[in-house]
């Protein structure tokens, strides 16, 4: 089984410019998180979709925004980038609500989207 | 919200040692409490993960612990070796939802 793949690896982008990031999820995961990664601040939750409704957010503000699709893949965009938000972004899917037991609360993640912006 | 605090940041150890990682958190509700391994350069991969209703799960070398009352959980490793070097997540969630991860350990066992 595929495991959750991250459209591109990496970018570069100038400061306003905006970004779209891809996740496809594990074939039968419907929830998909989003995550940005620095060195300063970990693993900070940005948003999760669930059967294309976006579930949960993050305290990151309205520039960043994201939909998932019918198939569960998802993607995210940022709007007027900024230098602060150059970081790794990770997404992460998960059975919830399709599986059982512990196995639905796993979450499982890609490999990121390492985003520069100058 | 859920606030989860992790401690050391940092972590020396000398190879065959154990090593030790605490998290706190602060929300009640929290049920679902995955600890997570990232190598340099690689994504966060699950290693032991603990439900609400069980105090201590062991897999081969790793064990993690959970004190519902005091909101503390810790990871235990035994025996390190040189490729449990890497950065250690803690992390908790309700119901597999609202995933607050903490700041990270970085974990280092000298040969």
């Amino acid at each position: 089984k595929a495991g959750v793949t991250q459209t591109p690896r990496y970018l570069i982008k100038t400061r306003g410019q905006q970004v779209t990031l891809s996740c496809s999820p594990i074939s039968g995961h419907r929830s998909v998180s989003w995550y940005q990664q620095t060195p300063g601040q970990g693993l900070q939750f940005l948003f999760e979709y669930f059967s294309e409704t976006q579930r949960n957010k993050g305290n990151f503000p309205g520039r960043f925004s994201g939909r998932q699709f019918s198939n569960s893949r998802s993607e995210m965009n940022v709007s007027t980038l900024e230098l602060g938000d150059s970081a790794l972004y990770l997404c992460a899917s998960s059975l919830w609500g399709s599986g059982t037991g512990d196995a639905k609360n796993i979450q499982y993640f890609g490999a990121g989207t390492r985003l520069s912006v100058l | 919200g859920e606030n989860v605090e992790q401690h050391p940041s940092t972590l020396s150890v000398q190879e065959g040692d154990s090593a030790v990682i605490k998290c706190t958190y602060s929300d009640s509700a929290s049920n679902y409490f995955p600890w997570y391994k990232q190598e340099l350069g690689k994504r966060p991969q699950l290693i032991i993960d603990i439900r609400s209703n069980v105090g201590e799960k062991k897999d081969q070398r790793i064990a993690v612990t959970l004190n519902k009352t005091a909101k503390h959980f810790s990871l235990h490793i035994t025996e390190t070796q040189p490729e449990d070097s890497a950065v250690y997540f803690c992390a908790a969630s309700n119901y597999g939802q609202n995933f607050v991860f903490g700041p990270g350990t970085r974990l280092s066992v000298l040969p």
